[in-house]
């Protein structure tokens, strides 16, 4: 699985988009780009994935370059509660075990 | 529909006790898994299993035992608790299939190895 890169914290105002980068300059043809986040203390929640479409669902958008190396997480209108760890994982579509390896992530604040 | 449940939810063992931590999910998934997440880090997978009696490592295994008797429980076991496993723990399942399928957490583990 592709090796991503994301930094370790940003910070957003409230009611303000959130655009959240992650680069993943190895991934290959038939490897996803997956968001989960993790609210303190909490176990982690999916967000969205994509392999090389932008996608949209009722919690972010998801904006992959055309040559698939980076790829963007968008929450439209961020409220506090979007005050998180997101992480981006590169997974290939035929891993056996449905594994999900997390880096460290970005650390998102969303500031009133 | 509870999810994954994980038990206990805090607990504190000696240097060289033993103990189970128990996961169990109602959602009929056959993949399960177990994490580890240290202070400011991100989770590291332990074990997981892909069906009843199917166990395999995953990034961290060492000092940690798994097994997977029914598609409901996956305990996870650690012998001889050491300093180092002081850490919060994550179980989850998912359902089988190629493709995207997502996690479903339970809500975590706090061991103290003292």
């Amino acid at each position: 699985d592709a090796k991503t890169t994301q930094p370790p914290s940003m910070d957003c105002a409230e009611g303000r988009a959130a655009n959240l980068p992650c680069n993943h300059s190895t991934i290959s043809g038939n490897e996803y780009v997956y968001w989960y986040r993790q609210i303190h203390s909490q176990g982690p929640q999916y967000i969205i994935h994509g392999l090389k479409n932008n996608e949209t669902n009722e919690m972010a958008s998801l904006i992959i370059t055309e040559d698939r190396k980076s790829s963007t997480l968008i929450l439209p209108h961020a409220t506090l509660r979007d005050t998180a760890v997101y992480y981006c994982i590169v997974r290939g579509g035929t891993n056996t075990g449905n594994q999900f390896y997390f880096g460290t992530g970005t650390s998102l604040t969303v500031i009133p | 529909n509870a999810g994954v449940t994980q038990t206990p939810k805090f607990r504190i063992l000696k240097i060289g006790q033993s103990m189970t931590l128990q996961c169990t999910q109602d959602m009929n998934h056959n993949y399960m898994y177990w994490y580890r997440q240290d202070p400011g880090m991100g989770l590291k997978l332990i074990y997981y299993s892909v069906g009843a009696g199917i166990t395999d490592k995953g990034e961290v295994p060492n000092g940690y035992n798994v097994s997977r008797s029914t598609t409901e429980d996956f305990p996870l076991r650690l012998e001889l608790a050491a300093p180092s496993q002081t850490s919060v723990y994550f179980c989850a399942s998912s359902p089988r299939g190629r493709g995207y399928y997502g996690y479903t957490f339970g809500s975590g583990t706090r061991l103290t190895v003292v």
